[in-house]
């Protein structure tokens, strides 16, 4: 089955600190890869997400992920988080012909000020 | 000011009762999707449409239906058959129509729903 599964659920940092959440995904064949946040109070948004191509993509407000398809990989990266980065993130992923998104659980990501 | 909405925002109702959530877009999308989002189990899909008077089922539809009449709304019931509807509900949709370099799904902005 298509899956995808998130390693952390919940994460404290303090501000200025490097992030690194993991996502792995079972897909056979082309896959869609997606990260999304939830900031407290707002909507699900995109954060970035790969296709094909590089497979390094680099998404809003200084996030990065790497697509690693040996280890089916999609890690979520930002070398400095700030305060205003705390919030729920998301990776998903959908096969190339089939538009429905599968979810991981979910990280908590807390910055401490 | 193109987007997704929904509503209510908070949604109380009592056991054995049904109840319909509504989302509308403006954003001329063919496919629409439910989601439910459970604290640490991500969001998972209850009914996807790809297109007008067209709806199937999700990973977990059972104790749900929906409708697509209009392509703008795609309104979800919950039935009294859903053991356990307590969760917060997410619509989303999809432009099919772009090249999958962009495509992506836009989510609204949620209905908490509790029963009572």
């Amino acid at each position: 089955a298509q899956s995808v599964s998130q390693h952390n659920h919940h994460v404290i940092l303090s501000e200025a600190a490097s992030l690194e959440l993991g996502c792995n995904y079972s897909y056979g064949g082309t896959v869609n890869l997606f990260w999304y946040v939830q900031y407290p109070g707002q909507h699900l948004q995109l954060l970035l997400k790969y296709f094909s191509g590089d497979p390094l993509v680099k998404g809003i407000k200084g996030f990065e992920a790497e697509f690693i398809k040996s280890k089916f990989s999609f890690n979520l990266r930002k070398p400095s988080v700030q305060w205003s980065d705390t919030a729920e993130y998301f990776c998903a992923g959908s096969s190339i012909n089939d538009y429905k998104l599968s979810f991981g659980a979910g990280t908590t990501v807390t910055v401490r000020a | 000011d193109g987007g997704i909405t929904q509503s209510p925002k908070y949604l109380f109702r009592k056991e054995g009762q049904n109840v319909t959530l509504s989302c509308e877009q403006n954003l001329n999308h063919d496919a629409m999707y439910w989601y439910r989002q459970d604290p640490g189990q991500g969001l998972r899909l209850i009914y996807y449409s790809q297109i007008v008077n067209d709806f199937q089922k999700g990973d977990i539809a059972e104790g749900y239906s929906v409708s697509r009449e209009k392509k703008e709304s795609f309104p979800l019931t919950v039935t009294s058959a859903q053991k356990n509807p307590t969760a917060f509900y997410l619509c989303a949709s999809r432009d099919p129509r772009t090249s999958s370099s962009t495509d992506t799904q836009y989510f609204g902005p949620g209905t908490r729903l509790t029963v009572l």
